[in-house]
């Protein structure tokens, strides 16, 4: 299957730091990247759809200001989160789709985000 | 809107016990079905899919059908071992190719 990679794994930063988390498509090219946010104990929540080329379309809930999302090449799409607070604290997965009939989501192995 | 709904965990079981974890669904049109597996520290897997009613989905032991009948798509295995500890999410994907994920289910399978 396809491999999609995110960096860093984990980072810990002081509350008001900004955060940039990659993914990539190491595999194939990706016109669409998902990133999504869980919390302990809990499932995945879709933030927002990355779209190469276009601005990122972001669900009902989530500020388009706090995370922004770039989606600059078809192998890369970035999270930054700015002036991260504790509660920003998260699991933070990206995913893209292999397209065709099986659209199958491939996805990252999760970024672990600890606010202080 | 769509949603998934599934059994909460943990499931505690003992080795070569039979696993089932529920899994039931609302959704518009005709969605595809899911069961994703995370273990500690990574991402999710795909653990197995069945995109039509009654396709059954089956991988390393585990198989579901999808029921559109009861909007159901339960996991199974008849044998579980301890290396199937790990986090369940069952989910669906609708027309449009977003997804919709349950809670997740952990399993913990003891020696």
């Amino acid at each position: 299957g396809a491999v999609v990679s995110q960096h860093p794994s984990w980072v810990i930063c002081k509350s008001g730091t900004s955060v940039k988390i990659e993914c990539r498509s190491l595999d194939f090219q990706a016109t669409t990247m998902f990133w999504y946010r869980q919390f302990p104990k809990q499932s995945l929540m879709l933030m927002a759809t990355s779209n190469e080329g276009s601005k990122a379309t972001y669900e009902q809930g989530v500020e388009k200001d706090k995370f922004l999302i770039n989606h600059a090449s078809l192998t890369l799409s970035t999270l930054t989160v700015t002036s991260a607070h504790p509660e920003d604290s998260s699991f933070y997965i990206c995913s893209t789709s292999a397209g065709g009939l099986a659209r199958e989501q491939f996805f990252g192995p999760g970024t672990r985000l600890t606010v202080l | 809107g769509n949603s998934v709904t599934q059994m909460e965990g943990p499931v505690t079981l003992s080795e070569e016990a039979f696993l089932t974890i529920n899994c039931t669904y609302t959704a518009t049109g005709y969605p595809s079905l899911f069961w994703y597996v995370q273990y500690p520290g990574e991402g999710l897997q795909l653990l197995l899919k069945a995109t039509k009613a009654d396709d059954k989905g089956s991988n390393k032991g585990f198989e579901a059908t999808y029921r559109k009948e009861t909007t159901s798509f339960h996991l199974e295995k008849g044998s579980v071992q301890v290396s199937d500890s790990a986090v369940y999410f069952c989910a669906l994907r609708d027309s449009w190719g977003k997804f919709q994920f349950g809670a997740g289910t952990q399993v913990v399978v003891t020696p």
